[in-house]
């Protein structure tokens, strides 16, 4: 049974680079044929993909964020990270890793965390 | 980008009876990559049903998906206490994208 976890601050200045991290367990990122994945809700609204990675590091990303994201995998440490750049308050959400055999839907994810982006 | 619209935005229902959800894409969804979630206060999105009509591992019998192409249905058949949440589609194409939600309130 897979376990996620994001961790990175919850409080980023405007114009800023917002980061964090997904730590996967009880599996390895990349022994098992997951895509890994953020997604993102502001609050009170829907979920919205920001994108994915496979553990080889091939990535895949919401066109409309394409400009700002950049995700990565760190296998060693069974992490996968997103950055998401020039921050306004538009992004501020509640973040959430996900995970997802190919062609199929999200069926595992974290928590989520909430992101505010604020001065 | 695929956009789906969800209908009704709100559904004021008592336990008991039975929920229908509609969930329509822009475009015709290949295929039936299409996928149900429920989510409550505070938590993340459970996946229900994916392929449109499959339930997920652990979904109650009552939860059950219909449709192809660019129209989809979930229906609940018989409303529990706990299934009071919101509902979102999605379609997990080349560019994954969600509906705006569907809120199932007790009447």
């Amino acid at each position: 049974q897979l376990q996620l976890q994001e961790s990175g601050p919850g409080l980023v200045k405007p114009s800023e680079t917002l980061s964090l991290t997904c730590t996967v367990s009880g599996g390895s990122i990349s022994s098992s044929s997951y895509y890994w994945g953020w997604i993102r809700q502001p609050p009170g609204k829907g979920l919205e993909w920001i994108g994915s990675i496979y553990y080889s590091g091939s990535t895949y990303y919401n066109p409309s964020l394409k400009s700002r994201v950049t995700i990565s995998v760190d296998t060693s440490k069974n992490q996968f990270s997103l950055k998401l750049s020039s921050v306004t308050a538009a992004d501020t959400a509640v973040y959430y890793c996900a995970g997802n055999p190919a062609a199929a839907p999200f069926d595992y994810w974290g928590q989520g965390t909430l992101v505010t982006v604020s001065s | 980008e695929i956009v789906l619209t969800q209908s009704p935005g709100t559904l004021s229902l008592s336990p008991g009876e039975r929920a229908t959800l509609s969930c329509r894409a822009s475009q015709s969804v290949s295929s039936s990559y299409l996928a149900w979630y429920q989510q409550k206060p505070g938590q993340a999105p459970r996946l229900l049903i994916y392929g449109a009509s499959s339930r997920a591992t652990g979904i109650p019998d009552r939860f059950s998906g219909s449709g192809s192409g660019t129209d989809f249905t979930l229906t609940i058949s018989r409303l529990e206490p706990e299934d009071f949440a919101v509902y979102y589609c999605q379609q997990y194409g080349s560019s994954p994208t969600f509906g705006g939600g569907t809120k199932v309130e007790i009447k």
